[in-house]
């Protein structure tokens, strides 16, 4: 299973657009990349996946280059609400284990 | 149902207790997923079902643990004789279709505490 590393943590002003990125440098031909949303006390929720390119939808883009090695999610003009963990997943045929690693935590400041 | 809902949202257990923990998914939702989650990290996968056949239960602490799915809906993980390593958060996730190329939805999860 491809290994991700991402930062532990980032701090971020409202309003400002926030990129984290992704390395996952094992990563498989058939494997997608997936970003999920954790608040306090509440399970992850999907934000965003993608296999190559750019991927945009109402609450992020995904943007991956052609090696596909790394990924970046950018969350346009972030408010205090992002604030939150993000988690890169990287994942695909072959197996049904996902793994979540620390993720990076986000804190948006007023 | 509006989504998943796990049951209870709180446990407290004494050491060597034993203990159930339910999950009901979304409606239709064919494969379903554990998790644990300690306090500060990332979800830990534990097991993982396609409608009632367990198909990967390598996360698996150990013989303490034990999952079931029966009727391929509603699934209960069942930690016996709980150590303290055993508080952290349980989640449990359903995917509408195979796991490849999913969107995992989550329910709150159950937080277990063992004194």
């Amino acid at each position: 299973l491809a290994k991700t590393t991402q930062p532990i943590s980032m701090d971020s002003y409202e309003g400002q657009e926030v990129n984290i990125t992704c390395s996952h440098n094992n990563i498989a031909t058939n494997d997608y990349i997936t970003w999920y949303q954790q608040f306090p006390s509440q399970g992850p929720r999907f934000i965003i996946q993608g296999y190559k390119t750019k991927v945009t939808n109402e609450v992020a883009s995904l943007f991956i280059p052609a090696d596909r090695k790394s990924s970046t999610l950018s969350l346009p003009r972030v408010s205090l609400s992002d604030t939150a963990v993000y988690y890169c997943l990287v994942d695909g045929a072959g197996g049904f284990k996902t793994i979540f690693g620390a993720g990076t935590r986000l804190f948006v400041k007023a | 149902g509006a989504g998943v809902s796990q049951s209870p949202r709180y446990k407290v257990a004494k050491r060597g207790q034993d203990v159930a923990l339910r999950c009901d998914p979304i409606s239709g939702h064919v494969s379903l997923f554990w998790y644990q989650q300690a306090l500060g990290q990332g979800p830990e996968f534990l097991t993982y079902f396609q409608n009632e056949a367990q198909l990967d239960k390598s996360g698996l602490p150990s013989d303490r643990f034990f999952a079931e799915r029966p009727e391929g809906s509603v699934s209960t993980l069942k930690i016996q004789r709980t150590q303290q390593e055993d508080s952290a958060v349980y989640l449990c996730a359903s995917v509408e279709s195979g796991p490849i190329v999913n969107e995992q939805f989550f329910g709150p999860g159950t937080r277990l505490t063992v004194l």
